[in-house]
């Protein structure tokens, strides 16, 4: 069946520091692929997603490639702010009539000022 | 638009009690998620819905779980006898078969305590 398999947290940067979150993905077919975000007391949001092999999807600095040939579709950011502290959570979905969502652990960003 | 509303945000009962958690999907959206958010368990599709009709209720831990959607625009989540262990936040969320790659949009959630 489809998983997601993301980074373990929690992961702690200063202000302006670089991000990576790691998210690996097993999939049938060819799968959509997303970033969460969750701030604190809140529901998740999309933050991007890529619907194809090499897309690029990006969104408030945050951006993620879509790499068929490894399965990945990592999380990056150049430069982290203290309001990104968050919980990330990588998904999947196997698309077609198929609307349902995997979703990774999630992976809880601190950032410090 | 107002987005996916559930209520109640906070629910406080005791051992034993009925509880029923609330969803209000976004108007046009035909597909239903619940899911319930733990620290031990991360977050888990309890059931969804397609048009009213339940898909795929595999995520539902027990028989005391149970959630109906009588019409297109509200859902209910019903847990009878609740236990301490379904504290948790429990989240709906709603996507439409015609947007985009299968987005979903998350309500609030509410945070259920059991006592």
């Amino acid at each position: 069946g489809d998983s997601v398999t993301q980074m373990e947290g929690p992961v702690t940067l200063s202000e302006e520091a670089f991000l990576t979150i790691n998210c690996t993905y097993t999939a049938t077919g060819y799968p959509s692929l997303f970033w969460y975000v969750q701030y604190p007391g809140e529901g998740l949001q999309l933050l991007l997603k890529a619907t194809k092999a090499d897309d690029k999807g990006s969104n408030k600095g945050f951006e993620a490639t879509y790499r068929k040939e490894t399965t990945s579709f990592h999380l990056e950011k150049g430069s982290v702010q203290v309001s990104d502290s968050a919980v990330y959570f990588c998904a999947l979905s196997s698309g077609g009539s198929n609307y349902k969502l995997t979703f990774g652990k999630g992976t809880l960003l601190t950032v410090n000022p | 638009d107002a987005g996916v509303i559930q209520s109640p945000r906070h629910e406080v009962t005791e051992m034993g009690q009925e509880v029923t958690l609330r969803c209000k999907p976004i108007s046009g959206h035909d597909y239903l998620f619940w899911y319930r958010q733990t620290m031990m368990r991360g977050l888990e599709l309890l059931i969804y819905f397609n048009n009213n009709v339940p898909i795929d209720d595999s995520g539902m831990p027990e028989d005391r779980f149970s959630a109906k959607m009588p019409n297109a625009s509200f859902s209910t989540l019903k847990i009878q006898p609740s236990e301490p262990r379904d504290s948790a936040v429990y989240f709906c969320a709603s996507s439409d078969t015609g947007g985009s790659y299968n987005e979903q949009f998350f309500g609030p959630g509410t945070r259920l305590t059991v006592l």
